[in-house]
């Protein structure tokens, strides 16, 4: 079965870290771009950053640009998201979402989500 | 902030059609397809129309999605209770670096 698996979420405060990983399994990882996504409580879906195939360039909203970075190991089947500088703004679920192809293609995979909740 | 516009919220009754509206721009839908989810509540959003108009496996054929200069549209007819739901058009956008942009969501409410 094709699946996603999101954790490392956590209470953080604001200026605090936190990690991020999304294991994949069922289907050859590192042949597709990955993507996370973000929706805070009671809020619409927001694009956070992507990587494509390979270790190629990352792409970031401007949201989180700067602060956020984004990496994969593909001997894991893993992605990552590292987070600093976190704000109260950033509190929300976090999804990893596979590509149908690119990085740029269609969310055609999505994990249950993480929860980062940003707060003192 | 969201980059797409839609209506916030859209109904019917059952049988019905209903149709979901996407605004955006020559660097997102002008220049790139367009894809729709759909969040069932309290679940993560799930693939429906990709490329524009294309229903990914097992997606009712009730599902159906077009495009037209910067805007695109989501249709869903013989409409059914299971429906209810958020819907997300979603384009990549290649101004700044190149980033996906979703619309602001659509909450349709089967009557």
């Amino acid at each position: 079965e094709v699946q996603l698996l999101e954790s490392g979420g956590n209470l953080v405060q604001p200026g605090g870290s936190l990690r991020l990983s999304c294991a994949a399994s069922g289907f050859t990882f590192s042949t597709y771009g990955v993507n996370w996504v973000r929706q805070a409580p009671g809020k619409g879906l927001e694009w956070v950053s992507g990587l494509g195939e390979t270790t190629s360039r990352p792409y970031y909203a401007d949201s989180v640009k700067g602060r956020f970075s984004i990496s994969r190991d593909n001997s894991k089947n893993t992605l990552y998201l590292q987070m600093n500088s976190l704000r109260v703004e950033d509190t929300a679920i976090y999804y990893c979402a596979k590509g149908r192809n690119y990085v740029w293609s269609a969310f055609d995979i999505w994990g249950r989500g993480t929860m980062v909740t940003v707060s003192s | 902030q969201s980059v797409l516009t839609q209506p916030p919220s859209a109904s019917a009754t059952p049988g019905q059609r209903v149709s979901i509206s996407c605004s955006g721009s020559s660097s997102n839908i002008g220049s790139n397809t367009v894809n729709w989810y759909q969040q069932l509540p309290g679940t993560a959003p799930k693939l429906l129309i990709f490329g524009s108009n294309q229903r990914p496996s097992g997606v009712p054929d009730r599902f159906s999605g077009s495009k037209s200069g910067t805007s695109a549209s989501l249709a869903i007819s013989g409409l059914q209770s299971e429906d209810e739901a958020d819907y997300y058009c979603a384009a990549w956008d290649d101004s700044l670096d190149g980033r996906h942009v979703f619309g602001t969501g659509t909450k349709v409410t089967v009557l």
